[in-house]
């Protein structure tokens, strides 16, 4: 069985960088085409893609944020991490990991995580 | 990057309706076009992927259709469990882009 799990802090202030951790089961990263996305939603918004990292440790992110955004992997540990440079009040929002096979949809997603930015 | 609109923003619609929603690409994507549901407080679940075919365990009432940069998403007869709203995504380039989503209300 797949499953992704986010976790990370509920609240952070303006400026801090954000870290969230996806730690998956059921399937590995190292597999052949496999890759991980973040994906985030404003409080009554729509979905907005924010980055991927596949099993070849390619990494590709959303125009708008990629300044502010680095993933990376740990295959050992299964896990994908995200940072966030520079918060605001305007990434209010739950952030959803996802995994798409063979580098395509997005088939399975964790519950999300809330994280509130402010001060 | 390529911007993906869908319409209508919201839908409503009674039980046993059909239900069509439509998304475009600003430029082909050929096929490579997803759809999930999404309920309030919950995670997407995917609907179907390239376009056309039904991810495992979806009802058959949904189908999708289309290529290069238009799509629809159809609901045969709209049950109780359908009132969600509906994303479309795009996987044929990097960066993927969402469509701003379809509601799909109770009339």
């Amino acid at each position: 069985q797949v499953t992704l799990r986010e976790s990370g802090p509920a609240l952070v202030k303006p400026t801090q960088t954000l870290t969230l951790t996806c730690t998956f089961s059921g399937f590995s990263l190292s597999t052949s085409g496999m890759c991980v996305s973040w994906i985030r939603q404003p409080p009554g918004k729509a979905l907005e893609w924010l980055a991927l990292i596949d099993w070849d440790d390619d990494k590709y992110y959303s125009t708008s944020l990629k300044t502010r955004l680095t993933i990376s992997k740990d295959t050992s540990k299964n896990q994908v991490v995200l940072t966030m440079t520079n918060m605001d009040p305007v990434d209010t929002a739950t952030y959803y990991c996802a995994r798409s096979p063979r580098l395509l949809h997005m088939d399975v997603w964790g519950k999300g995580t809330t994280v509130t930015v402010s001060s | 990057d390529i911007q993906m609109t869908q319409s209508p923003s919201t839908l409503s619609a009674s039980v046993g309706d059909r239900v069509t929603i439509t998304c475009r690409a600003s430029q082909s994507i050929s096929s490579w076009l997803a759809w999930y549901q999404q309920k309030p407080g919950k995670a997407p679940k995917l609907l179907i992927y390239k376009a056309s075919s039904l991810e495992s365990g979806v009802p058959s009432r949904f189908s999708g259709s289309g290529s290069g940069t238009e799509f629809t998403l159809t609901i045969s007869s709209l049950q109780p469990d359908d009132f969600a709203t509906y994303y479309c995504q795009q996987y044929n380039s990097y960066p993927w882009e969402f469509g701003q989503g379809t509601k799909v209300e109770i009339k």
